[in-house]
């Protein structure tokens, strides 16, 4: 079946620690987005790649890095400098046109503890 | 730039009464509109869309929604509300002021009641 997997599905950080969220897709779409998701701010742009090896910061991208070293995978690190990094995180991909739907995963939450 | 705004955070609707969710735009050129639906810890999942040609779009559930460019907006609509359509409900833009991107609006989350 075509889709995106995120992993994992809950992830736990300690304060300072680094990680990073998987986004895998196998739709062969150009466009990859991450969104964060948090109670009654609907979703917010962090980053997006519209080619391998190019990506530009969304609305919200600091303390976040990115990469897009292969078409179908586009890994999202929240690092230190993410002040408050608890939320839902949202990958979605689409085809490189204005307008076609975004296909999007099945989140990672994220708890900081 | 481009904007949405969703009226009202939360709506609570009787089974088998009339939903209406409400999604107004703000775009400097011809949007491409969505609505989407969330269900608890879970991704997002298309209802419909409009990119051009006819103003009403007829989405999955039995959902529809209106384009109407001299009142910027796109009202999503169901004429009778099920126990299944408890969820919360995108409205999004797109378009090439904006590249490729979509915008959210901050969404409406639907309660049904038996």
């Amino acid at each position: 079946d075509g889709g995106i997997t995120q992993s994992p599905k809950y992830l736990f950080r300690k304060e300072g620690q680094n990680v990073t969220l998987s986004c895998e897709q196998n739709l062969n779409h150009d466009a990859m987005y991450w969104y964060r998701q948090d109670p009654g701010q609907g979703l917010r742009l962090i980053y997006y790649s519209q080619i391998v090896n190019d990506f530009q910061k969304g609305d919200i991208a600091e303390g976040y890095s990115v990469s897009r070293e292969k078409k179908e995978s586009f890994p999202l690190t929240v690092t230190s400098a993410q002040k408050n990094p608890t939320a839902f995180y949202l990958c979605a991909s689409s085809e490189a046109t204005m307008n076609t739907e975004a296909f999007f995963g099945q989140g990672t939450r994220l708890t900081v503890v | 730039a481009q904007s949405v705004t969703q009226l009202g955070s939360h709506v609570s609707v009787s089974e088998g009464a009339l939903v209406l969710l409400r999604c107004n735009y703000s775009s400097s050129v011809p949007p491409y509109l969505f609505w989407y639906v969330q269900y608890p810890n879970q991704g997002l999942q298309l209802l419909l869309k409009y990119t051009t040609g006819a103003t009403l779009v007829k989405g999955i559930n039995g959902f529809e929604a209106e384009f109407k460019k001299s009142e910027t907006s796109f009202h999503l609509t169901k004429p009778s509300a099920h126990m299944s359509d408890a969820a919360e409900y995108f409205c999004a833009v797109s378009g090439q002021a904006a590249g490729n991107k979509l915008t959210f609006g901050g969404g409406t989350r639907v309660l049904v009641k038996p």
